[in-house]
């Protein structure tokens, strides 16, 4: 079984509208990590979380929000979809200073 | 702020060829080095990494890269490239910021390998 996965896959949705991927991982890592790929741009990190209560803002935050319901689980959240938030987003886990360990990734289509 | 730069965006090389990819950061603390591969339609993987010892490292595939302390610089290479090592090569920095580690990721490098 993979050690991170990512939920859904691929999702198309509307300007406006609210949409949540999910994230779980079994590596028993504390600290989990949202980003996005775009073209030219590599990863850029979104929102990132070091233990349940303790979440913090990337670089790219605006428009998003992120939750932690365990120590598994980190769900990134677009309140209100808009078209340049298309993009392919991964999760991702580590131990603290160590590689990370990436999931398969959701491609999001906002129309 | 730590930032990463990766001077080759799109590089095509022909098989057998060898490979350098360039990767220079800016921080002044201690950092933690990583290489990740992404293949077409996959998630990141990890390459190689660097956290101290011996500034040469090597990686799985053949890959290897060297930390050069001085010139702020882990470049990526390898001998000799196979069609199946067409890819994108990503550099990233772990730099304690606050306390923590905070991984940064360089914009990556579009390999192209022609049988």
């Amino acid at each position: 079984d993979a050690d991170v996965t990512q939920t859904p896959r691929n999702r198309i949705t509307k300007t406006g509208k609210r949409i949540m991927l999910e994230c779980s991982q079994t590596k028993g890592h504390d600290r989990m990590y949202w980003y996005r790929q775009d073209p030219g741009l590599g990863l850029r990190l979104i929102y990132y979380s070091f233990d349940v209560k303790d979440i913090n803002k990337g670089e790219i935050s605006d428009g998003y929000s992120v939750s932690r319901q365990a120590q598994a689980k980190f769900s990134l959240s677009l309140e209100s979809a808009i078209p340049n938030q298309t993009a392919l987003y991964f999760c991702a886990t580590s131990a603290s200073g160590y590689e990370q360990y990436f999931g398969p990734g959701t491609r999001l289509t906002v129309t | 702020a730590q930032s990463v730069s990766q001077h080759n965006h799109h590089v095509i090389l022909s098989e057998a060829a060898s490979l350098e990819l360039g990767c220079n950061y800016s921080y002044g603390g201690t950092v933690n080095l990583f290489w990740y591969v992404q293949y077409p339609g996959q998630h990141l993987q990890l390459l190689l990494k660097y956290f101290s010892g011996d500034p040469l490292v090597k990686g799985i595939k053949g890959f290897e890269a060297e930390f050069i302390k001085s010139k702020f610089s882990f470049n990526l290479r390898k001998p000799s490239v196979q069609w199946s090592d067409t890819a994108e090569y990503f550099c990233a920095v772990n730099g304690v910021t606050g306390g923590s580690y905070i991984p940064t990721f360089g914009r990556g490098t579009s390999l192209i390998v022609h049988p």
